[in-house]
């Protein structure tokens, strides 16, 4: 059974600074890995995804990486910023006995203040 | 439409009670998923549809809980009997098709409160 643990917990920094998130897996056998950010109350956004054969994405600000066969991801957002702050969720996309399967941490809790 | 829809939004119900939840995909994809978040949580698999058939329903947490996919578009989440301790937001998503290249796109999600 796939579990998923993201460290910190929680992260609170001033603006300006570079971040990274942690996101580790215990089943390696992955087809992608998703990560998210959710605003509270809110549904949650998709910021990038990284499929299993690569090691790198990156949107803006945002740079995902993998290393799959450790069962690890980290999440670098460089220059953050106010509204960057939101929870941080990553999800790898199971293959295997989890086929097809998406399954969360219990998220990164951001805050970034001016 | 454009993203996922779900309805209602909120939902207060009384304990015993019966509900249902719609998740309205985006147009053609073929994987849909629900699961249900409580509150400082990450959200928790409850069951995902490849087309109309239940790929997996192993989060499911017991025979109170119900979702049907018909017609390979539309899903909707019922709950029986409803608890206290159901009380959550029960988020919807799809993908286009299972792939390691797909995101999957989650809805609102709807918040239901058992009374």
């Amino acid at each position: 059974k796939q579990e998923v643990t993201q460290i910190p917990a929680a992260l609170s920094v001033p603006e300006g600074e570079n971040l990274v998130l942690n996101c580790s897996f215990t089943d390696s056998a992955i087809y992608n890995l998703q990560w998210f950010r959710q605003d509270p109350g809110k549904g949650l956004t998709s910021l990038l995804l990284i499929q299993s054969s690569q090691r790198e994405q990156t949107s803006g600000r945002l740079n995902a990486s993998l290393d799959k066969s450790s069962g690890r991801s980290t999440l670098y957002i460089a220059a953050s910023q106010p509204g960057d702050s939101a929870t941080y969720l990553c999800a790898p996309l199971g293959g295997g006995t989890s086929y097809g399967k998406l399954t969360f941490g219990q998220g990164t809790i951001l805050t970034v203040h001016p | 439409g454009a993203g996922v829809s779900q309805t209602p939004s909120n939902k207060v119900t009384e304990k015993g009670k019966y509900v249902e939840l719609r998740c309205d995909p985006i147009s053609g994809h073929t994987a849909l998923y629900w699961y249900r978040q409580s509150l400082g949580q990450g959200p928790e698999f409850l069951i995902y549809f490849q087309g109309t058939g239940a790929a997996d329903d192993s989060g499911l947490p017991n025979d109170r809980f119900f979702a049907v996919r018909p017609e390979g578009s539309v899903s909707t989440l019922k709950i029986q009997r409803t608890e206290r301790g159901d009380s959550a937001v029960y988020l919807c998503a799809s993908r286009l098709r299972q792939g390691p290249d797909t995101e999957a796109f989650f809805g609102q999600g709807t918040r239901l409160t058992v009374v």
